[in-house]
């Protein structure tokens, strides 16, 4: 079974870089078995998917946030990361970390999620 | 980008009851369609995938349907630990989440 942890830095400054990390327990991140991926939910407000990575590095990216963001994945650590460049106060939100089977039927389905860390952009 | 639409946004029902949650999709999501579940303060939680397999040990009181552009999610017997926010996903394309709709027990 499947563990994700994120981890970051809470509380950001307009324009800076927002890094976060999900540290995966209980498989391996190169596992051609599952994709890795990220999703947001602001404060009140419906969950919006941000991008998902393979093993391969193969990364695919909402449309109103290509430009910003990038994933990357730590072998070594069994980590995958995400990196939204220039954030304002529309990027506060809870930040999960999540994971979805390869393979058609599954696709997209994340099954596995962390618990979400909150990151607040103010001034 | 595929754009989701759920309804209602909202409901209120009895303990017992039989409620319908529709998400329309903009185009069609083939079967990379799936229904989350969330509590407030806690991550979503998967309850069926591909238009209409339930994962895992969720209950049977949950099913769903649909196909192309137009799906529904049903709770059958509705319990008080159904108060939640169900979500749908698109996954056909780049995915896309409806914007949720807030179930409430009366």
């Amino acid at each position: 079974q499947l563990q994700l942890q994120e981890s970051g830095p809470g509380l950001l400054k307009p324009s800076e870089a927002l890094s976060l990390t999900c540290t995966v327990s209980g498989g391996s991140i190169t596992s051609d078995s599952y994709y890795w991926g990220w999703v947001r939910q602001p404060p009140g407000k419906g969950l919006e998917w941000i991008a998902t990575i393979y093993y391969t590095g193969a990364t695919y990216i909402t449309v109103p946030l290509r430009g910003r963001v990038t994933m990357s994945i730590d072998t070594s650590k069994n980590q995958f990361s995400l990196r939204l460049n220039y954030v304002t106060a529309a990027d506060t939100a809870t930040y999960y970390c999540a994971s979805h089977p390869s393979g058609d039927v599954r696709r997209g389905a994340f099954d596995f999620w962390g618990q979400g860390t909150m990151v607040t952009v103010s001034s | 980008e595929i754009q989701m639409t759920q309804s209602p946004s909202s409901l209120s029902a009895s303990v017992g009851d039989r409620v319908t949650i529709t998400c329309r999709a903009s185009q069609s999501v083939g079967t990379s369609l799936h229904w989350y579940l969330q509590k407030p303060g806690t991550a979503p939680k998967l309850l069926i995938y591909a238009v209409s397999n339930l994962q895992g040990e969720i209950s049977s009181r949950f099913s769903a349907t649909g196909s192309g552009t137009d799906f529904t999610l049903t709770i059958s017997n509705l319990q008080p630990e159904d108060s939640a926010y169900y979500y749908c996903q698109q996954a056909y394309g780049t995915s896309t989440f409806g914007q949720g709709t807030k179930v409430e027990i009366k």
